[in-house]
């Protein structure tokens, strides 16, 4: 069964330094997103990426964030100025557009030192 | 706005007891729903779904849930709990255009032995 991956599994950074997660979504999918989930929090959505550019993003999405779809495959989230209060889990979805399920990679564990 | 309630952020049961979860929405169309589970530190398995039709639906591992349109639910029931089932539990929401999920806060079930 197609999967949605996520690499690095974890990622530890220290502050101020550009991190980027990476997603391969299913193959046959047209959207995407990345959420967020702080430790004992709910998560919450950052983005939606549709047609090669993004149609959605929330006010936690703000100009250190970045969204890259650089292939067919890959779909990346850019952190450039990484700060303390971004120590998160990160999943990416992707969405094939027939219905509204989305499917949620394992999740990037980012730990800002 | 689209919203998601889950009104427990804590319950505890004891193993073989029954068990209900509530989540109340707030969406002014037919909404799209889904209950998640997260074990500490992982990824968010999907546990039902519901899009349209029939109001009770199945999911996995013995879960059902309610649509109930008059009351802006979707409740989640298990008949007989096992100590497996303590997670958190996530109800979501599709919210808008895009397709973004709308998450509540959780509730952390405990089980007892």
């Amino acid at each position: 069964e197609p999967e949605v991956t996520q690499t690095p599994s974890h990622q530890v950074t220290q502050m101020g330094q550009e991190v980027i997660l990476r997603c391969v979504p299913i193959s046959n999918h047209l959207y995407f997103y990345w959420y967020r989930q702080i430790l004992g929090q709910k998560v919450e959505f950052l983005v939606s990426f549709y047609n090669n550019e993004i149609s959605e993003k929330s006010e936690i999405f703000d100009d250190q964030f970045s969204v890259e779809r650089p292939d067919g495959s890959n779909f990346t989230l850019k952190i450039r100025s990484t700060k303390l209060e971004d120590s998160a889990m990160y999943f990416c979805a992707s969405l094939d557009g027939t219905d509204n399920e989305q499917f949620f990679g394992p999740g990037t564990r980012l730990t800002v030192l | 706005a689209q919203s998601v309630t889950q009104p427990d952020i804590h319950i505890t049961v004891s193993e073989g007891a029954s068990l209900e979860l509530r989540c109340n929405y707030s969406y002014g169309a037919t909404p799209y729903l889904f209950w998640y589970v997260q074990s500490p530190g992982q990824g968010l398995q999907l546990l039902l779904k519901y899009f349209s039709g029939d109001t009770l639906v199945q999911g996995i591992k013995g879960f059902e849930a309610e649509f109930k349109r008059s009351q802006s639910s979707f409740n989640l029931r298990k008949p007989s709990v096992h100590w497996s089932d303590a997670a958190e539990y996530f109800c979501a929401v599709v919210g808008g255009g895009t397709y973004k999920y709308i998450f509540g806060t959780g509730t952390r079930l405990k089980v007892l032995a």
